[in-house]
């Protein structure tokens, strides 16, 4: 059981917008600790997408973006392409556990 | 460009130390959080601990017991030990850079536990 959670799966058509949630509580997300999104394909390490909750690094394309209010913190990507099938990860820090953690994980699957 | 590589033993007897090193370059050891991450196979990712430049260290909880980071600055190198594994440590090991979220990733490395 995941401090972070996600839901395990999404899907949309290419073309499409997602989204993908992270919900916390108030030892987390919700005490203004950054949320981190990660994207795994299949095979790879995990790729940093989104930091500080709503920051793209160098190269991500600016189709992925980063939310956060209250307790939660959302991933939506937008024109959705077959390239984008893959886990993705939300990570913050748990004042409670004094440890970073990470969501369950989201596998996404492009229709 | 930074590149981070583990390396050590792929099989690890049940009750023996796991032992991995990460060897970085493009960048110092002395400046930034350096972290070992992991991720049993078809599982999530889990944090393992991390170690500051200035040679603190902070563990997962669950795995405190069991866990040392260090740093070798003259190799540029940080290391991860963890002593009594069993079956369930059986994962992919990853050693990473975390600056404004984990920026830098190695390619990871597979850890079986068996006898």
């Amino acid at each position: 059981q995941s401090v972070l959670t996600q839901p395990p799966s999404v899907s949309g058509a290419p073309g499409q917008r997602i989204t993908i949630s992270c919900t916390g509580s108030s030892s987390n997300i919700g005490a203004a600790y950054d949320v981190h999104w990660y994207q795994q394909l299949p095979g790879a390490a995990p790729k940093l997408l989104i930091y500080g909750n709503i920051n793209r690094p160098s190269g991500v394309p600016d189709r992925f973006s980063g939310s956060k209010s209250g307790t939660s913190a959302s991933l939506a990507i937008s024109g959705l392409q077959a390239e984008d099938e893959a886990d993705y990860y939300c990570q913050s820090y748990d004042s409670s556990l004094s440890a970073w953690v990470f969501g369950g994980g989201t596998k996404l699957t492009v229709l | 460009q930074v590149q981070l590589q583990e390396s050590g033993p792929g099989l690890v007897k049940p009750s023996e130390t796991l032992s991995l090193n990460c060897t970085v370059s493009g960048d110092s050891i002395n400046s930034y959080y350096w972290s070992w991450i992991r991720q049993p196979p078809g599982k999530g990712l889990e944090w393992i601990g991390y170690i500051y430049y200035s040679g603190s260290t902070n563990y997962n909880p669950s795995l405190k017991s069991r866990v040392t980071i260090s740093a070798d600055t003259s190799k540029n190198q940080f290391s991860l030990k963890l002593s009594s594994v069993t079956a369930a440590d059986t994962a992919v090991y990853y050693c990473a850079r975390v600056s404004s979220g984990i920026d830098y990733w190695g390619q990871g490395t597979l850890v079986t536990v068996s006898s």
